[in-house]
């Protein structure tokens, strides 16, 4: 079975500059979830999906991140303009139900680094 | 309304056991244990959904004490393997939905 596939899995940027993220979930699972995890810290949720509507983006900051998955599969994150504290890993997982009650399966995540 | 965990740190010698404790401020239904070795992704250790519950994966266990909305996470007989580090994540009956992760615990195993 294919695990979580991230893409790219390192960027570099400038500061106040845009980013994307891809992720692709495992085949069949409902709820997919961005986390941001800053060097020393625990994954913090940004947003979660049941399918293609969100669920949770209480801690996304949503005058700079976006995110969408369309037709319940494959997610994209953007970060526009991107500042210097963005620079941490960002984490897709994704489980078969409802995420507090189902094993995460996590991604390689994409290392960001701000300018 | 992010769980605390403790220690904050822990350094074992192989064969030794210890024990990660993670308490939350908010009634929980769930709690997740997850390992994160340096450089790679959080791997999921287990689940437990009821209070009072208890599980085994190996020689790793847990608890989940509803009432006092604390989970502990035993690993006994430890392995160079076992080093990384542990997380606790939460859903908590207040937010619906909502998952947090813990503030980890570094745990290193040395010969």
């Amino acid at each position: 079975e294919a695990g979580v596939a991230q893409s790219p899995r390192y960027k570099i940027i400038e500061k106040r500059q845009s980013v994307a993220f891809w992720c692709n979930p495992i085949s069949g699972h409902a709820t997919l979830y961005w986390y941001q995890q800053i060097l020393g810290q625990g994954p913090k949720l940004l947003i979660q999906f049941q399918n293609n509507g969100v669920v949770d983006d209480s801690q996304l900051p949503k005058d700079r991140f976006s995110a969408e998955r369309l037709k319940g599969v494959d997610s994209t994150l953007k970060i526009q303009p991107a500042k210097l504290e963005d620079s941490a890993v960002y984490l897709c997982a994704s489980s078969l139900g409802q995420g507090t009650y189902n094993e995460q399966f996590f991604g390689p995540g994409t290392r960001l680094t701000v300018l | 309304q992010q769980p605390v965990q403790s220690p904050q740190a822990v350094i074992l010698r192989e064969g030794e056991d210890a024990v990660i404790n993670c308490s939350s401020s908010k009634a929980l239904y769930s709690v997740h244990w997850y390992r994160q070795k340096h450089g790679e992704a959080p791997v999921f250790l287990m689940i437990l959904l009821k209070g009072g519950e208890q599980k085994g994966h190996e020689k790793i266990s847990a608890s989940f004490n509803e009432k006092k909305q604390q989970s502990s996470l035993y690993l006994t007989a430890s392995q160079l393997s076992y080093s990384g580090t542990y997380f606790c994540g939460t859903g908590t009956y207040n937010t619906g939905n909502q998952f947090y992760f813990g503030t980890g615990t570094s745990l290193t195993v040395i010969p």
